[in-house]
């Protein structure tokens, strides 16, 4: 198993580009994560889903949109990037309470 | 609201010597807490877990102490070796909301 594969590593973009961050698992795992970290800073939840067809919002969802039409992968997409989505984003996928980061997306927005 | 903090950002230590790690919670509903170990320019990693109706738990090379009086959490690493440098976050699972809350984070340096 590759586990939680994360696409791309490094992005650097322009303010108001728009990318979308890609995520895949191989574990047939229902409930999917996207979390960004800031320097110096713990994980915070944008968006989760409990399953395919199914999102909802984390704590700092405004800025960012989500898709589940697969178990298998969770795409996360950002309209119209600002500085402030400068960050690390890490995506995970979980088995009962325990979760599985993927390698991360660094990106930066100038 | 839920929360989890710790005490110290850094932590620098012997190789070879024990370190503690610790972290304090706010949401005494939480059942379930788990240390993550983070390494530059990776995921963070799952070390351990303790469900509240335990106090102790340990692994191999780590021991997870949970004081649900004062809402404290520890980390012990044994014989900490250089391999053991990382940012280390402890995590709060929230059975209502399905998700975890992550702490700051504590850099550990282990020194030669």
């Amino acid at each position: 198993n590759a586990g939680v594969t994360q696409t791309p590593k490094f992005r650097i973009l322009k303010i108001g580009q728009s990318m979308t961050l890609q995520c895949a698992q191989d574990m047939n795992h229902n409930y999917m994560y996207w979390y960004r970290q800031d320097p110096g800073m713990g994980l915070k939840l944008i968006y989760y889903s409990v399953g395919a067809g199914i999102t909802d919002k984390g704590e700092v969802p405004n800025g960012y949109n989500v898709s589940r039409s697969t178990t298998e992968d969770f795409p996360l997409r950002l309209e119209l990037a600002a500085p402030s989505q400068t960050s690390v984003y890490f995506c995970a996928s979980r088995t009962n309470e325990k979760l599985f980061f993927g390698s991360g997306t660094q990106l930066s927005v100038l | 609201g839920e929360s989890v903090g710790l005490h110290l950002p850094t932590l620098s230590v012997q190789e070879g010597d024990n370190s503690i790690i610790n972290c304090a919670y706010s949401n005494s509903a939480s059942d379930y807490f788990i240390w993550y170990k983070q390494e530059s320019g990776k995921g963070p990693q799952f070390i351990i877990d303790i469900r509240s109706n335990m106090d102790k738990r340990q692994g191999q090379r780590v021991t997870v102490l949970l004081n649900k009086t004062v809402k404290h959490l520890s980390l012990q690493i044994a014989a900490t070796q250089p391999g053991d440098s990382a940012v280390y976050f402890c995590a709060e699972w929230s059975t209502r909301a399905q998700k975890l809350v992550f702490g700051q984070g504590t850099r550990l340096t282990i020194n030669p």
